[in-house]
């Protein structure tokens, strides 16, 4: 069975600080996906990004980067130097091999000014 | 740009009174689907469509109902509304290639309020 912990329910930060957004899962699969999906107030949800299981290669885009270790089943992301826009629900995903895509519970970021 | 798109933003509806819920897309994606998502809570998935093949969660209420009349819209009907229905209804596509595992792409959603 496919599961997303995002053990971090709220985080609170003030602008230009680095925050960290966890994410541990569990699969019995070899073949994997993982997300992120951001969830601004307007209620959409914005795809960030996708890695398969077979690569590990850390990701940066911007301020954002993504850390991706097997060894700890974690795909960690980081938003360098946070802005108020950043202020958003934050959801981590996992989808095995021809299964559907189970979110984690999310976690609530706010940065202040 | 190409879009999903969810009518409308906000919708009200009486309980017991049945309620649609639209969804299009013009990114030509095979596969569409649909999602409940309540206050505080991660998207949960109710049903999707591969192609025409219409495909239920097991733990989706009878009370929901789908249809897909082509590739670029699909529907959401809630029968008979009940006051645990209320939601932000979200629906999402992707173009399967090579299993299900490509990125979702979703619209604004439908926040859905019984009185």
């Amino acid at each position: 069975a496919q599961k997303v912990t995002q053990a971090q329910t709220e985080i609170s930060v003030v602008e230009k600080e680095d925050v960290t957004l966890d994410c541990v899962y569990e699969t019995r699969d070899t073949t994997y996906y993982l997300f992120w999906y951001k969830q601004p107030p307007s209620g959409e949800l914005v795809f960030l990004i996708r890695r398969n299981s077979f690569d590990e290669q850390n990701e940066i885009s911007g301020r954002y980067s993504w850390n991706f270790q097997k060894s700890t089943s974690s795909f960690n992301f980081t938003i360098t130097a946070s802005q108020v826009v950043d202020s958003a629900v934050y959801f981590c995903a996992l989808s095995e091999e021809g299964n559907d895509m189970r979110f984690g519970a999310g976690t609530r970021l706010t940065v202040k000014p | 740009d190409a879009m999903v798109i969810q009518n409308p933003r906000y919708q009200v509806t009486q309980f017991g009174k049945p309620v649609t819920l639209s969804c299009s897309q013009t990114l030509n994606h095979n596969v569409m689907y649909w999602y409940q998502q309540k206050s505080s809570q991660a998207p949960k998935l109710l049903f999707h469509y591969y192609d025409k093949d219409f495909n239920n969660e097991a733990d989706t209420p009878d009370n929901f109902q789908s249809r897909r009349p082509n590739t670029s819209f699909c529907f959401l009907d809630i029968r008979s509304p009940g006051l645990g229905d209320a939601a932000m209804y979200l629906c999402a596509t992707s173009r399967v290639s090579a299993g299900r595992n490509q990125p979702q792409h979703f619209g604004d959603g439908t926040r859905l309020s019984i009185l």
